[in-house]
């Protein structure tokens, strides 16, 4: 399948910096990236939805003054958390979509994830 | 309530041997039911995609069913390894999105 990077794998950061996370499909072209959010023990929650391109759409009751997505090229989707603070500490997730691949449907491929801990 | 309620929340079973996972969903319509696998600590990775037309899909010691006039689901483990632990995430596509279950928490012991 193909394959979505993030980067960095893990952050910790103080308490009112700003933190960017980086998605990278690196084998196909997404026009479509995601960002999750995932809290343990519970399951990924969209946070918003990214067209390279345009500006991203946000789910409901997601700041989007707080989460700054950039979906600059059809590879490259970031996600900037600013002013964190402790209660963003949680498992970021970004996923790209193959819009209706080889086999007839939407499918989204997932990255490995980036740990945020703020303190 | 969430529109896609999976069972057990958490199970643990000796390697070696098989387990069922069960989903029940609500989503309607939708255009394909996956299943996904979750180590921790790390991305969902696909296991299975199904149309609402087809009725079973495997890969490898994974083999998932869908019967859409009851809307359930289920993920067969079929001689469990123990790299099989992680959690097992039931997502339908619909209304544009994927809809996600909360998982199933499966750890394969020695």
């Amino acid at each position: 399948g193909a394959v979505v990077s993030q980067h960095p794998s893990w952050v910790i950061c103080k308490s009112g910096t700003s933190v960017k996370i980086e998605c990278r499909s690196l084998d196909f072209q997404a026009t479509t990236m995601f960002w999750y959010r995932q809290f343990p023990k519970q399951s990924l929650m969209l946070m918003a939805t990214s067209n390279e391109g345009s500006k991203a759409t946000y789910e409901q009751g997601v700041e989007k003054d707080k989460f700054l997505i950039n979906h600059a090229s059809l590879t490259l989707s970031t996600l900037t958390v600013t002013s964190a603070h402790p209660e963003d500490s949680s498992f970021y997730i970004c996923s790209a979509r193959v819009e209706r691949s080889r086999k007839g449907y939407n499918e989204q491929f997932f990255g490995p994830g980036t740990r945020l801990t703020v303190l | 309530k969430n529109q896609v309620e999976q069972s057990p929340q958490s199970l643990i079973i000796l390697e070696g041997k098989n387990c069922t996972l069960q989903c029940n969903y609500t989503v309607s319509p939708f255009s394909n039911l996956r299943w996904y696998k979750q180590d921790t600590g790390r991305g969902p990775v696909s296991l299975t995609i199904m149309t609402f037309s087809e009725n079973t899909k495997s890969n490898g010691r994974y083999t998932a069913t869908l019967d859409a006039d009851t809307k359930q689901s289920s993920l067969h483990i079929t001689a469990s390894q123990l790299s099989d632990s992680a959690s097992y995430i039931c997502v339908l596509w619909g209304w544009g999105k994927l809809q996600f279950g909360a998982g199933t928490q499966v750890v394969v012991t020695p």
